[in-house]
């Protein structure tokens, strides 16, 4: 299995400023996934973040307004930027790992990070 | 749009009572995992199922996947107030991304 912190746990925040995320996670993984959350709803994936290339992003979500970053096979970090009460949202980090299951893929989430936008 | 639909979406049930969470999509999945939630937490993994008309028991849970790899389901046998949470149902497509259904909230009343 992964373990996978996230700092800040929580944040609030005012409109117009960003919060950036921090991943870390206890092993190296190739893929890292960011998450978006909406208080007892569903998980949307925003991003896939891949190591030493550019994120993919999934419909609906831009680069400009989720930037990512992602240095090494442990670290990511996601940022919302030009923040707006409708990102008030719970952001999780995941990692896809295979850790010798053969072909089954898994994935782990971290506690995730509860942003209100004031 | 969720590639994965949910259902029921909400369930208050009496402890001792069965239940099935039904999970549905018309794509194809490499695999499927079934996560539980609880406030404050990120999910935490249940199962995976990867082989088409596979049966999987946990305790007092059983999870099935299609035949064709499409649906799921979740039954819980004696549904206790501890089972309370939000159900998640993840298809993993193209072997990369897991995509989430639409969540299922459990209630279960002692």
């Amino acid at each position: 299995s992964a373990v996978i912190s996230q700092k800040p746990s929580r944040d609030i925040c005012q409109r117009g400023t960003s919060l950036t995320i921090q991943c870390q996670v206890d092993s190296q993984v190739t893929m890292m996934f960011w998450y978006r959350q909406q208080p007892g709803q569903s998980l949307t994936l925003i991003a896939t973040a891949n190591q030493g290339s550019e994120a993919t992003y999934e419909s609906g979500f831009v680069i400009d307004k989720f930037p990512i970053s992602r240095p090494n096979l442990t670290f990511s970090t996601l940022t919302v930027s030009n923040l707006s009460p409708e990102d008030s949202s719970i952001y999780l980090c995941s990692v896809n790992a295979n850790f010798g299951q053969g072909e089954t893929y898994e994935q782990y989430f971290g506690p995730g990070t509860r942003l209100t936008v004031t | 749009t969720q590639l994965l639909e949910q259902s029921p979406q909400f369930l208050s049930i009496q402890e001792g009572e069965n239940l099935t969470v039904y999970c549905n999509s018309s794509s194809v999945f490499s695999s499927l995992q079934w996560y539980r939630q609880e406030p404050g937490e990120g999910p935490v993994l249940l199962v995976t199922v990867v082989t088409g008309g596979e049966v999987k028991k946990l305790k007092r849970l059983t999870f099935q996947f299609g035949d064709a790899r499409k649906d799921s389901s979740l039954h819980i046998t004696a549904a206790q107030p501890g089972d309370t949470g939000l159900y998640l149902c993840a298809g993993l497509y193209n072997f990369n991304k897991f995509y989430f259904g639409s969540g299922t909230k459990l209630n279960v009343k002692p």
